[in-house]
């Protein structure tokens, strides 16, 4: 069965700086990998996916991750953060064996963005 | 985009009364449906899998007599807490798919709060 771990559960960093949140997923099948962010108080909207293809994947507000098969990771990563970033983002995948039905969730990394 | 939509956003219950929870996309046919819940700080756990015209999947450690699921049509999925306790207290969060290889698109979530 898989499983997704987002080993920091919060990420402290200045304004305009870089950051990666990482993302480790087991399985022995092939994947579909999805990063969400989700502010206060509100559901959860899709950054960006990695289905096949370009392991390089943009999504939106500037963020990409990247697809490693090797590491079984999905780092998220932004070159340069805005205040509006701090939210809690999620980590998820669904397995081939599943139809790609089921999202498995990581536990969250808070990223925390101070001027 | 696909929108979805929840209501109520937050609701306030007696221990012991039943509280409905909708679920709707706006602009698209969700052919399945899905509960999460989520505690604070935690991450999103998947309650149950519906689809429309049959009964729901609930996932295991899930009580099915005690959260009802409805799919009733395939823009509408409803979920009833019968006989609410505080321990019942939590975000319950929404996500619709359409097709087999669709996305998850998640709803804004709803706060229950039983006192």
């Amino acid at each position: 069965a898989q499983s997704v771990t987002q080993l920091d559960s919060q990420v402290p960093v200045f304004e305009e700086a870089p950051v990666e949140l990482r993302c480790n997923y087991s399985s022995s099948v092939s994947v579909y990998l999805f990063w969400y962010v989700q502010y206060p108080n509100q559901g959860l909207q899709l950054l960006l996916k990695y289905l096949s293809g370009s392991t390089l994947v943009k999504g939106i507000n500037g963020f990409e991750a990247e697809f490693n098969k090797s590491q079984t990771s999905f780092h998220l990563r932004k070159p340069s953060v805005h205040i509006s970033d701090t939210a809690e983002y999620f980590c998820a995948v669904s397995e081939r064996n599943t139809g790609f039905q089921k999202l498995v969730f990581g536990t969250g990394t808070r990223l925390l963005v101070s001027p | 985009g696909a929108v979805v939509s929840q209501h109520p956003s937050r609701v306030i219950c007696k221990s012991g009364t039943s509280v409905k929870i909708e679920c709707r996309s706006l602009d698209f046919q969700a052919t399945t449906m899905f509960w999460y819940r989520q505690f604070p700080k935690k991450s999103l756990m998947l309650m149950a899998t519906s689809n429309e015209g049959s009964k729901a999947t609930y996932e295991q450690g899930v009580e099915k007599d005690k959260f009802l699921i409805n799919h009733a049509s395939l823009t509408l999925s409803t979920l009833t807490v019968t006989s609410a306790h505080p321990e019942d207290s939590s975000f319950y969060i929404c996500s619709a798919r359409t097709g087999l290889a669709g996305f998850q698109y998640f709803g804004p979530g709803t706060r229950l709060t039983v006192t």
